[in-house]
């Protein structure tokens, strides 16, 4: 079975300083990472995926992720802040054969402070 | 570029009642996800299909079922509606195995 644990309902950040969202995976085969952005009364959008190519992911945003297997991580990082990524961010897993749906995350609530 | 639609965007029932969401998956997408999002929770896994096939199925209630039609739209039927049914519902859409899934904005379901 798989899971994501995300590290902090909640994150503060000022303007303008460094994001770093934590996630941490268990899967028993090699997985699929996803990292989705939800702004309020809205969709997922995809910020990025993990899919055993590079272990350093970019997406868009200015976001990127870098998957550590040894870790078992999956941390989504920004170097500088906007205010327009105050939104909710889910991890999510996935095996990598087949349909198979999405695990997600307990979501984290990024709030980017003026 | 095309993105999934799902209609309605907002329904509301009462306790007991039925409903059909229906999700369009972006053009060439043969398969659909159903997930279901309650107030400050994380999306579950209901039901998912694959070139009109059921190909996987999460904690979907016995109440409601679903199903892929041949223009690969889906729709997701739920009866005996429960106050606990309230929830965002989300679909979405894949273009093949192993690629990552497209979101539709979901339908706001609210039971009275």
């Amino acid at each position: 079975a798989q899971s994501v644990t995300q590290l902090g309902s909640h994150v503060s950040v000022s303007e303008g300083a460094l994001v770093l969202l934590r996630c941490n995976y268990s899967s028993s085969v090699p997985p699929y990472l996803f990292w989705y952005v939800q702004y309020p009364n809205q969709g997922l959008q995809l910020l990025l995926k993990y899919t055993s190519a590079a272990t350093l992911v970019k997406g868009i945003n200015g976001f990127e992720a870098e998957f550590k297997k040894s870790e078992t991580s999956f941390h989504l990082t920004k170097p500088s802040a906007h205010m327009s990524d105050a939104a909710e961010y889910f991890c999510a897993v996935s095996e990598i054969s087949g349909n198979t749906p999405l695990v997600f995350g307990k979501g984290t609530r990024l709030s980017v402070i003026a | 570029a095309a993105g999934v639609i799902q209609s309605p965007r907002h329904l509301i029932k009462e306790k007991r009642e039925t409903a059909t969401l229906k999700c369009y998956p972006i053009p060439r997408h043969d398969t659909v996800y159903w997930y279901q999002q309650g107030p400050g929770q994380d999306p579950q896994f209901l039901i998912s299909f694959y070139e009109k096939m059921q190909s996987d199925k999460g904690s979907i209630p016995d109440r409601f079922s679903a199903q892929q039609f041949s223009d690969y739209h889906s729709e997701l039927n739920m009866s005996s509606l429960e106050l606990g049914d309230s929830a965002l519902y989300f679909c979405a859409s894949s273009p093949q195995p192993n690629q990552p899934q497209h979101f539709g904005d979901g339908t706001r379901l609210s039971i009275l």
